[in-house]
């Protein structure tokens, strides 16, 4: 079983649409978590972490449940610019980030 | 502010040549770390760094060699390069005091 798991898509969308993304991790040791973008061919940016209450940032919102061992992103009124790979990422072992393979978001006009 | 760079950002090589990624960044981060990037996988840790000259094997270590004699820099050696080792190769950093990492624009090998 993979360290941290996510549906690899693609979702397809409209502008304007909500989008929701989950992805799920094995180790309860995790501490830290975020959610990383990235586009095509490109690095992988940090788009925000994800906080024990739940953080938003604008139109994206996280949310963390220990319990069952997920975290999610939301997106509020997609945006063409929000086309892109988004990566569930935790802490594993020691010092280290653990990546998931990313789901594909294609946000059409 | 140059944050994390590498090069080459390209590089096309033969099997059995030594090729070496290098990687610097300008935020005095105490932590770098390399990974590779391929379809399926998703990112996967080669080696990392606490600091100069400690270095750590992460998942996929095996043909690769580190080094790390300066705080900002942590070139990536393929010893003896092999066509399975054809990836993108990304560096990253961060300080002590997150687990948040900065990721350079990334180098596409190519091994023929």
């Amino acid at each position: 079983r993979k360290e941290v798991e996510q549906d690899p898509g693609p979702f397809n969308v409209p502008e304007g649409a909500t989008v929701a993304f989950n992805c799920t991790y094995s180790n309860s040791a995790s501490q830290s978590f975020f959610w990383y973008r990235q586009d095509c061919r490109k690095e992988p940016k940090l788009l925000m972490s994800v906080y024990s209450s739940g953080n938003e940032d604008g139109r994206f919102t996280a949310q963390l449940n220990r319990a069952s061992q997920y975290i999610s992103l939301l997106i509020r009124d997609s945006k063409l610019s929000d086309s892109a790979t988004y990566l569930c990422v935790t802490n594993g072992g020691f010092q280290k980030l653990v990546f998931g393979t990313g789901t594909r978001l294609l946000v059409s006009p | 502010d140059a944050g994390i760079t590498q090069s080459p950002r390209y590089k096309i090589t033969e099997t059995g040549r030594q090729v070496t990624l290098m990687c610097h960044q300008t935020w005095s981060h105490s932590y770098m770390f390399w990974y590779r990037q391929d379809l399926g996988h998703g990112l996967r840790l080669i080696y990392y760094s606490a600091a100069a000259d400690i270095t750590d094997k992460g998942e996929v270590p095996d043909g690769y060699v580190v080094s790390r004699s300066k705080t900002e820099n942590f070139p990536l050696t393929l010893e003896s390069a092999t066509r399975s080792q054809t990836s993108v190769y990304f560096c990253a950093s961060r300080d002590h005091s997150s687990y948040e990492q900065y990721f350079g624009p990334g180098t596409r090998l190519t091994v023929t």
